[in-house]
């Protein structure tokens, strides 16, 4: 079954790095992956599609600053010089034979 | 630019029906698949399913069958989520969303309802 598993939650400085995961289900690890950032109070935004090989297309207007990586069954984003508006949940999101599956989230707080 | 535009929040007793809509510009709306997906307060984003723009053909996940509908208006650009016999649990925010070249690449702004007598 392609399950998609996340932390609860994660937590940086202002102005640091943060690295969240994503960990794909056993069998399922060439799978590629999309990353979305949800605002408080706002809709999902979509910041990038991530293969397995680390190759990443992200979505319109996303900064340089969010950045991803994969290795093995595990898929990164990486947000660096954090701001406050980054302080969001995180949710990653991978497509079967004509399906959807949504990790649980992470959410992203600011220090 | 693309956009995809929902419709208002709705507020409806249980037993009643719901249809949300989601107008989509700034591309050519047969060109991709539209997705539902649902948000129940304060939990996690919830797949629903998905409608073929180009044949009108739904498929529904799991657990969204029966009293959800998905149908279009090609000449409106226009994709629709209706819900029937409503029940407190469907109290949601629920999301349209493109699977351009990339999967949920556009999202709606999202359409809140609330079912409470």
């Amino acid at each position: 079954q392609l399950v998609l598993t996340q932390s609860p939650s994660a937590s940086a400085s202002l102005g640091a790095s943060v690295k969240l995961t994503c960990t794909l289900s056993s069998g399922h690890s060439s799978y590629a992956i999309a990353w979305h950032q949800q605002q408080p109070e706002k809709g999902p935004r979509y910041l990038m599609k991530l293969n397995s090989d680390g190759s990443h297309s992200k979505g319109d207007g996303i900064p340089d600053r969010f950045s991803g990586s994969s290795s093995g069954a595990e898929r990164y984003l990486t947000i660096s010089s954090l701001q406050s508006e980054d302080e969001a949940d995180y949710y990653c999101q991978t497509w079967g034979t004509g399906s959807w599956v949504f990790g649980g989230g992470t959410k992203l707080t600011v220090l | 630019q693309v956009q995809l535009v929902q419709s208002g929040s709705e507020l409806k007793k249980p037993g009643a029906s719901v249809k949300v809509s989601c107008k989509a510009s700034g591309y050519t709306f047969t060109s991709y698949a539209m997705n539902w997906v649902r948000q129940a307060p304060g939990q996690g984003l919830e797949w629903m399913g998905w409608i073929n723009t180009n044949t009108g053909n739904p498929t529904y996940a799991q657990g969204f069958t029966g009293r959800f509908v998905f149908s279009l208006d090609t000449s409106v650009s226009t994709a629709y989520l209706q819900i029937s016999s409503l029940k407190a649990e469907d109290t949601a925010v629920y999301y349209c969303a493109r699977d351009g070249p990339a999967p949920a690449d556009y999202w709606g702004q999202g359409t809140l309802v609330t079912v409470s007598s």
